[in-house]
This record gives structure tokens, sequence and C-alpha cells, in this order.
């Protein structure tokens, strides 16, 4: 079975500061491949950043990277210099590339402090 | 595209009722997921289906949930009846599943969701 743990319920960090949220999986499958969703308080689900199992590199999107260590199956997600508008539930996920389920984190709050 | 698509928004009903929730997802997609998301639960995936097919349903709760997929670009999520504890936020998601090893996955597209409130 698939699972995914985010262990920090709710994180602050100061505005323009760097945050680390944490992610591990445990999967016996080789190809997977990760992503990092976004739920602001109004409630959509918004896609950040993936990484593939296979990708050599770091995934980047803009504010948003992807430390991505397979050997210890983590893969957090990195937003530098935190606005304001960061503040928001954040969700890990996994999909399996035979098989199509998206497995979700409990999530975690981030708090953006001015 | 205009992205995934719930009705309805929101959804208030009495205990007892049925209720229907619909997704349009976006065309092109294969795969269509329902969740659902609570305070006490997070997000569970209620069921999933791929090219039309109910793949996995065992989220689903209890016999009192139905899915459907008629055809690639509708779908509903049936509950008859309805209960208070089925109160909850409902997403529709749908995404593109790679046809081989390697050409991986697209993410997982949300729709805004069907906050559903059984009184």
């Amino acid at each position: 079975a698939q699972k995914i743990t985010q262990t920090q319920p709710g994180m602050f960090v100061q505005e323009k500061e760097a945050v680390t949220l944490d992610c591990t999986y445990d999967t016996s499958d080789q190809s997977y491949g990760l992503f990092w969703y976004k739920q602001p308080s109004s409630g959509e689900m918004i896609f950040l950043i993936y990484q593939g199992s296979y990708d050599e590199q770091n995934a980047t999107e803009g504010r948003y990277s992807l430390n991505f260590q397979k050997a210890r199956k983590s893969a957090n997600l990195v937003i530098s210099a935190s606005q304001l508008g960061d503040s928001a539930m954040y969700f890990c996920a996994m999909s399996r590339y035979n098989f199509n389920k998206f497995y979700f984190g409990s999530g975690t709050k981030l708090n953006v402090k001015p | 595209d205009a992205g995934v698509i719930q009705s309805p928004r929101h959804e208030v009903t009495e205990m007892g009722q049925e209720v229907t929730l619909r997704c349009k997802p976006i065309s092109g997609h294969n795969s269509l997921f329902w969740y659902r998301q609570t305070m006490m639960r997070g997000l569970e995936l209620l069921i999933y289906f791929n090219n039309n097919v109910p793949i996995d349903d065992s989220g689903m709760p209890e016999d009192r949930f139905s899915a459907k997929m008629p055809n690639a670009s509708f779908s509903t999520l049936k509950i008859q009846p309805s209960e208070p504890r089925d109160s909850a936020v409902y997403f529709c998601a749908s995404s593109l599943e790679g046809l081989w090893r390697g050409e991986g996955n697209t993410e997982a597209f949300f729709g805004q969701g069907t906050r559903l409130t059984v009184v």
C-alpha cells in the first residue's frame, strides 16, 4: 500500500524567508510521481509542482522547488521568499505510473507572518 | 479549457434525502476521481474511474454512496439516503494517465468542490 506522511500539522514563517514543508512516502514501486498542492482558505486545490521518480534533477517552479531524496523517500517542498499569499494548507501527493490513483498526505497549514 | 466543473457549489439538504453531485472533467482526460474532505479525515479518495470504468471504489463509505460515469464528459456521485455525517466538501478531479512507463501521468486537476451540508 502507498502512504504519504506529512509530520508538520502547522508551521509559521516570517515573510520573505524560505520554508521547507516535509513529505515522506512509502511505496515499493519503481515508477511514481510526486505532487504538491496548495489549498487556500477559499478551498480550491491548486497544483504547484511535480517530480517524477526517474527525474535526476529536483523540480523547480518559480519560488517552489522540490527537494527529492529518493533513497530516503522524501519529497520536501521548499518555498523561497515567502509571501503573505502563501498562507494556506499544503498537501503532498503521490501517484503510480501504472495505476493513476492519487494518494494524499494529511497536509501542513502554513502561516506567513508579516 | 474551463477546467473541471462541479455542480452545485453548495448543497443543503435534509437527512434522508437523495443528493446528486455532478462533475464534468477536462476534455481529453481519461481518469476521474471523487474525493471527500473533512477536518477529521482530511482528503479521502472515494472512487477512481479510468476510461469511464470504475477501477477502485474501496473508498466509498457504504452502500448509500454510488458513482457513475456514463461517458467521458460526465460523472455523478449520489448519496441516498443522506445523513448528517456526510456533510463535507466533495471534490471531483481529472487527469491524463500515461499509456506506458516513462510517460507518467499529469497532475490531478480539481474542481471547485461541492460543499454539502446535511441537516
